[in-house]
């Protein structure tokens, strides 16, 4: 079963709003996370690296005031796109790793649509 | 910085043997991960490989991995319909645990 969980799976939002995606870790305690995007037919660049208990640390490129990422506890980050416009409209993948694994498994994903 | 490249698209006749190739730039690569992703889900992990290994199989799957020429390959035997996906190649450096992704390989089956 999937040992990192996302919510919600499909999200529709009002240009203008915001919106919270979550990332859960199930089975461990992740004291990192990661959120990629995806754009149709492409690959997943990397947004941010999430820390528990500090601030995110932030790709080049990526505005930090839009994406917001909070990493409050050890099996829960979060990614609030402020201000949504329908270019923000993509797929948004997280991952987690245990502090000393070598695997590390992605959510299942979150589509937001922004109309 | 570190780069990781992929041709876009395979076709193979089901049954035959698929091989999807990657070459990355980071020396410094820890691991090197497969993954699959189908139309519309996430990513599923299919097998990865240690930096200081040269080989590894999984039932269908096989791994080989060129270090000197910083070369990663996935072969399926007997590919399946259910192989049809996009395969990502992604290296991990040693410095942090972030993961860079090649841009995929769509594998389409032919009958």
């Amino acid at each position: 079963g999937a040992v990192v969980s996302q919510h919600p799976s499909w999200v529709i939002c009002k240009s203008g709003t915001s919106v919270k995606i979550e990332c859960r870790s199930l089975d461990f305690q992740a004291t990192t996370m990661f959120w990629y995007r995806q754009f149709p037919k492409q690959s997943l660049m990397l947004m941010a690296t999430s820390n528990e208990g500090s601030k995110a640390t932030y790709e080049q490129g990526v505005e930090k005031d839009k994406f917001l990422i909070n990493h409050a506890s050890l099996t829960l980050s979060t990614l609030t796109v402020t201000s949504a416009h329908p270019e923000d409209s993509s797929f948004y993948i997280c991952s987690a790793s245990e502090t000393s694994g070598n695997t590390i498994y992605f959510g299942e994903g979150s589509w937001l649509t922004v109309v | 910085g570190e780069d990781v490249e992929q041709s876009l698209f395979l076709s193979v006749r089901e049954g035959d043997s698929s091989v999807i190739n990657c070459t990355y730039t980071d020396s410094s690569s820890t691991y090197l991960y497969w993954y699959k992703q189908e139309p519309g889900a996430g990513l599923q992990l299919l097998t990865y490989i240690f930096s200081n290994m040269d080989m590894k199989q999984d039932q269908r799957l096989t791994v080989l991995l060129n270090k000197k020429d910083k070369h990663l390959s996935l072969r399926i035997a007997d590919t399946q319909t259910g192989d049809s996906a996009i395969y990502f190649c992604a290296e991990r450096g040693s410095s942090a645990s972030k993961i860079i992704f090649g841009s995929g390989t769509r594998l389409s089956i032919r009958p």
